[in-house]
């Protein structure tokens, strides 16, 4: 079946530092999405991107939807405590289907 | 989370015994999902509905089964336990599976332990 390749699998930062974090696939995706979840409670929407190329930002957060419709990424920047927890990319690979998790990037933010 | 709630939010249960887990949203939202959670593998779709009484499987159905008998539960059962199940279990609604719709709303989830 279809995957989602999201990388890094953890990251450990000071605060303040800026990060990045993608996810990969070999097939194409109608959809991106980024979730971030947070100890104890169930994944949040950060960002979600519907066309090729789409750039968009949430606060500190920035998120792209890659040309060739196979990959996304995430930027977080001037990073703080509260942006610990574990982020998820999502995509859905045509319209009427599920989405497809990647196995997400947990980060650690020291003070 | 506002529109979702799950119970129980915390299960211990001995293997070969049956446990349900429920959503129950108040949003209208046509489609349910129940996805579990486990270290280094992120979230698996188990079973999702498209509307009362329709159901399909998902990533890892087996030893699960669900229903939908109203448009705002939908339980999932596992008939037997095993100590694979134990996971964390999260019900997500959408109002569609098309464009921005297909945007999932998560509960906060079902800690289920099976000794």
């Amino acid at each position: 079946g279809q995957q989602l390749n999201q990388s890094p699998q953890s990251m450990f930062i000071q605060e303040g530092e800026d990060v990045s974090m993608n996810c990969t696939s070999s097939s194409i995706f109608n959809t991106w999405l980024w979730y971030k979840q947070e100890p104890g409670e169930g994944p949040v929407l950060l960002i979600a991107l519907y066309k090729a190329g789409e750039l968009t930002s949430n606060g500190r957060l920035t998120a792209q939807f890659g040309i060739t419709r196979k990959d996304s990424f995430l930027n977080i920047s001037a990073s703080i405590p509260s942006d610990v927890g574990i982020y998820f990319c999502a995509g859905q690979p045509q319209a009427g289907t599920a989405l497809i998790f990647g196995k997400g990037t947990t980060l650690s933010v020291s003070s | 989370d506002a529109g979702i709630t799950q119970s129980p939010r915390h299960k211990v249960t001995e293997t070969g015994t049956p446990v349900t887990l429920r959503c129950h949203q108040t949003e209208n939202h046509r489609y349910m999902y129940w996805y579990r959670q486990d270290p280094g593998h992120g979230l698996r779709l188990i079973h999702y509905s498209y509307g009362v009484k329709d159901t399909d499987k998902g990533e890892v159905s087996d030893g699960y089964s669900v229903s939908r008998s109203k448009t705002e539960d939908f339980l999932l059962t596992l008939e037997s336990a095993t100590s694979s199940q134990t996971s964390v279990y999260f019900c997500a609604i959408s109002p569609h599976l098309a464009g921005g719709a297909n945007v999932l709303t998560f509960g906060a989830g079902s800690r289920l332990t099976v000794l």
